[in-house]
């Protein structure tokens, strides 16, 4: 299966700043990768499905311009947390789809917003 | 709309004891139906995948799921566990050939030495 990455593994800002989550497939080329989020003790929500090359596609709910995500090369997608607040602290999760047909999708190991 | 519904939030067995982890899904069309597991520390991992053919799955590490069509079920399986078992163990599904895959709550498997 696919090997992902994202960086960094654990950030914590102030209110009010724009942080970056990068998900990267080390070695398979994503032309769709997925952002999901996971509170404590809950599921994951999923938050947007990423298509290189195009505009992302926004789950309901999910406000596109709080949550940028810019997938600029089939190994690379970033999910920006603008103007982050407490409320969006959480455990922010991409994963790589597999080969075309299969369904079956590649995690990352996450990364964990805090928001002071 | 369409869900999934693990029973079991928190289970605590001893080593060698059988596993059974209830998943129900609520969709009436094709569904190809996965586990999942996420060991402390660690990311998500594929633990098995039932997409056709015969019901029963057999995973990694001595896992299987038996997929009920029936009964809208995809419960996992373990004859013995081991104490390395310990993790949160998740259902999902994709329906009718969406990529998008739904989530159960998660199931936290405890395995004491």
């Amino acid at each position: 299966g696919a090997v992902v990455s994202q960086h960094p593994s654990w950030v914590i800002c102030k209110s009010g700043t724009s942080v970056k989550i990068e998900c990267r497939s080390l070695d398979f080329q994503a032309t769709t990768m997925f952002w999901y989020r996971q509170f404590p003790k809950q599921s994951l929500m999923l938050m947007a499905t990423s298509n290189e090359g195009s505009k992302a596609t926004y789950e309901q709910g999910v406000e596109k311009d709080k949550f940028l995500i810019n997938h600029a090369s089939l190994t690379l997608s970033t999910l920006t947390v603008t103007s982050a607040h407490p409320e969006d602290s959480s455990f922010y999760i991409c994963s790589v789809l597999g080969l075309a047909g299969t369904d079956t999708q590649y995690f990352g190991p996450g990364t964990r917003l805090t928001v002071l | 709309a369409q869900s999934v519904s693990q029973h079991n939030h928190h289970v605590i067995l001893s080593e060698a004891a059988s596993l059974e982890l209830g998943c129900n899904y609520s969709y009436g069309g094709t569904v190809n139906l996965f586990w999942y597991v996420q060991y402390p520390g660690q990311h998500l991992q594929l633990l098995l995948k039932y997409f056709s053919g015969d019901p029963l799955v057999k995973g990694i590490k001595g896992f299987e799921a038996e997929f009920i069509k029936s009964k809208f079920s995809f419960n996992l399986r373990k004859p013995s566990v081991q104490w390395s078992d310990t993790a949160e163990y998740f259902c999902a599904v994709t329906m009718n050939r969406d990529d998008k895959i739904i989530f159960g709550k998660g199931t936290r498997l405890h395995i004491l030495p």
